[in-house]
């Protein structure tokens, strides 16, 4: 099955500056890479997702690029807010219409500090 | 907004109890996933749903996990004779299949505590 590893567990990062989460993935057939932010006693929300036929995908402050050679996919935060301290996980699946049966990495605690 | 509704969000029980968690999708969805997490890691998947058909149980953990979703809306996890490595959150989560770029969408969670 699908294994995803994810770096680094924990980051630390001054308000404003940049934020960069990788992750990469073991299954070449694995075609739908979303990434997920957990508050405290919340579920995980989606914030952004890529599919393998695009390199790269922004959103406002949030962007994610994928290298499918490499097999490896990263989360980029730009300006960074105190609102952005939570958990972040990414995830890999295949699927031909989106979000199947997700496998996850282990998590990055991001710290804004103010 | 109502999204995935979980309860009970909380349960503490004891060893050898048998608990029942509920999950209610968002209402047009057709796909229901069960995803088990436990501290300082990924949620791991579990089963899931096409309406009321169970298409992937090979993953849920032991014959002591059992999931229904007999009118293909709410869904139910049950875990019988529960034990301490059982405590974790149960997440559920549905999505419209046949949609493209159709996302997951989570619920809160139910945080069980075995004691």
């Amino acid at each position: 099955g699908e294994n995803v590893e994810q770096h680094p567990s924990t980051l630390s990062v001054q308000e404003g500056d940049s934020a960069v989460i990788k992750c990469t993935y073991s299954d070449s057939a694995s075609n739908y890479f979303p990434w997920y932010k957990q508050e405290l006693g919340k579920g995980p929300q989606l914030i952004i997702d890529i599919r393998s036929n695009v390199g790269e995908k922004k959103d406002q402050r949030i962007a994610v690029t994928l290298n499918k050679t490499a097999k490896h996919f990263s989360l980029h935060i730009t300006e960074t807010q105190p609102e952005d301290s939570a958990v972040y996980f990414c995830a890999a699946s295949f699927s031909q219409t989106g979000a199947n049966n997700l496998f996850f990495g282990t998590g990055t605690r991001l710290t804004v500090i103010p | 907004d109502t999204g995935v509704s979980q309860d009970p969000r909380h349960k503490i029980t004891k060893r050898g109890q048998n608990v029942t968690f509920r999950c209610d999708p968002i209402s047009e969805h057709n796909r229901l996933y069960w995803y088990r997490q436990t501290l300082g890691q990924g949620p791991e998947f579990l089963t899931y749903f096409q309406n009321e058909a169970q298409l992937e149980k090979s993953r849920l953990l032991s014959d002591r996990f059992s999931a229904e979703r007999p009118k293909g809306s709410f869904s139910t996890l049950e875990i019988q004779r529960t034990e301490q490595g059982d405590s974790a959150m149960y997440l559920c989560a549905s999505r419209l299949q046949g949609v493209d770029n159709s996302p997951l969408h989570f619920g809160n969670g139910t945080r069980l505590t075995v004691t």
